[in-house]
């Protein structure tokens, strides 16, 4: 099993512009987790799905934030327009009934 | 919501020292406890869990304990070695109706060091 696989590992962009964070969670597994990881605020829950359906994303900063997941073995990230102040990791977890297992993370630059 | 108070921020023990990491939660209807090992600039792992109706459990050199009526659990390193230097995370989850995972709440994280 290859483990949770999320792209890009790192990415820089603009400010203003969109970007775009995938996702493949291990397969068989029912629940998928986007978090953001900064040394101010540490891991926070951005959103969960549960069978492909959100569950709660109370954790979105706001509407710039928006995540979709539309089969059970992809799910996005989208940020726009992108802002200095969204630079951080984004890890994506997936897991079966309780247990999380991360993916590797992707570093957002936002210059 | 839940949350999840972790201390202390960081701990330096000598080389084969025990270490102990606590965290408290205020939901009681909590009832999944991990614990997460994150290495510098790497995924955070899962290194062990342990459920409500169980109040320790043990894996080789890593122990947790879970006091539900004080909320309150905590990770337990013994013969401590250099590559248990990383910062470590508690969480905590309560249980979906749905029949998926909640999500998790984590703790602020230890940054355990081992000093030979």
């Amino acid at each position: 099993d290859a483990g949770v696989i999320q792209s890009p590992r790192h990415e820089v962009t603009e400010m203003g512009q969109e970007v775009t964070l995938r996702c493949k969670p291990i397969s068989g597994h029912n629940s998928l987790f986007w978090y953001r990881q900064t040394m101010m605020r540490g891991l926070e829950l951005l959103i969960y799905f549960n069978n492909n359906v959100p569950i709660d994303d109370s954790g979105m900063p706001e509407d710039r934030f928006s995540a979709k997941m539309p089969n059970a073995s992809f799910s996005t990230l989208k940020i726009q327009p992108s802002e200095p102040r969204d630079s951080a990791v984004y890890f994506c977890a997936s897991g079966r009934y309780t247990e999380a297992f991360f993916g590797q993370g992707t570093r957002l630059t936002v210059v | 919501g839940e949350n999840v108070e972790q201390h202390p921020s960081t701990l330096s023990v000598q080389e084969g020292d025990s270490a102990v990491i606590k965290c408290t939660y205020s939901d009681s209807a909590s009832n999944y406890f991990p614990w997460y090992k994150q290495e510098l600039g790497k995924r955070p792992q899962l290194i062990i869990d342990i459920r409500s109706n169980v109040g320790e459990k043990k894996d080789q050199r890593i122990a947790v304990t879970l006091n539900k009526t004080a909320k309150h659990f905590s990770l337990h390193i013994t013969e401590t070695q250099p590559e248990d230097s990383a910062v470590y995370f508690c969480a905590a989850s309560i249980p979906n109706s749905g029949g998926g995972a909640d999500g998790l709440t984590f703790g602020k994280g230890t940054h355990l060091i081992i000093q030979p």
